[in-house]
């Protein structure tokens, strides 16, 4: 039911800037803010970014957001092992009386 | 600080109704502000939204399981649970609950730490 597009892989060496992309349409990302998830394995979800670009209180500024039309990124820089983890992607999507929509999920390898 | 905790039965049979509570600690419910909400994530699997409540007893669901589920609240307690009617083998998941719009509407902070249900016989 995922509405929201990412990639399924990234990866990068520690110390490197990873980007995720996430891709959405007029009815999600295109008029909705967008939030961002970090599920480390074996764990539950943890907000890592709100309204598109600000970080909840201890959350590290090596994470970033971004949106532009139907499309939003996060990125991770000053890449650490400890950054291995799934990354999720998600909006409130306008159309069916209102869904929250999550994306694909992008797994985030630390070579 | 805010915590939450799901339980319930970690195993159901098909055609059974799944029940599930989350007990929210370290905060109230009926203090207002924010809404109670559950997801679930398929084993392997991305997030899938269920639905939320508020502590009125005002309620959303996702449109693709809502003639199926019911989330309810009890302040008493400080719990909310979620029922989930007709269950088939599509339905195991982990299930969490989780506080919604600290930061903003669309922002789930924090979340159980989820409890798997299986559908079998």
């Amino acid at each position: 039911q995922s509405v929201l597009t990412q990639p399924p892989s990234a990866s990068g060496t520690p110390g490197q800037r990873v980007t995720i992309s996430c891709s959405g349409s007029s009815s999600n990302i295109g008029s909705n803010y967008v939030y961002w998830y970090q599920q480390l394995p074996g764990t539950a979800p943890k907000l890592l970014i709100y309204r598109n670009n600000q970080r909840p209180s201890g959350v590290p500024d090596r994470f970033s957001g971004s949106k532009s039309g139907t499309s939003a990124s996060l990125a991770i820089s000053g890449l650490r092992s400890e950054d291995e983890a799934d990354y999720y992607c998600a909006a409130w999507d306008d159309s069916l009386s209102g869904l929250y929509v999550f994306g694909t999920g992008t797994k985030v390898t630390v070579l | 600080q805010v915590q939450l905790q799901e339980s319930g039965p970690g195993l159901v049979k098909p055609s059974q109704t799944l029940s599930l509570t989350c007990t929210v600690s370290g905060g109230s419910i009926s203090s207002g502000g924010y809404y109670w909400s559950w997801i679930r994530q398929h084993p392997g699997k991305g997030l899938e939204w269920i639905g939320y409540i508020y502590y009125s007893g005002s309620t959303y669901y996702n449109p693709s399981l809502k003639s199926r589920v019911t989330i309810s609240v009890d302040t008493s307690k400080n719990q909310f649970s979620l029922k989930l009617s007709s269950v088939t083998a599509a339905d195991t998941a982990v299930y969490y609950c989780a506080r919604v719009g600290y930061y903003g509407s669309g922002s789930y902070n924090p979340w159980g730490q989820g409890t798997l249900v299986t559908v079998s016989s």
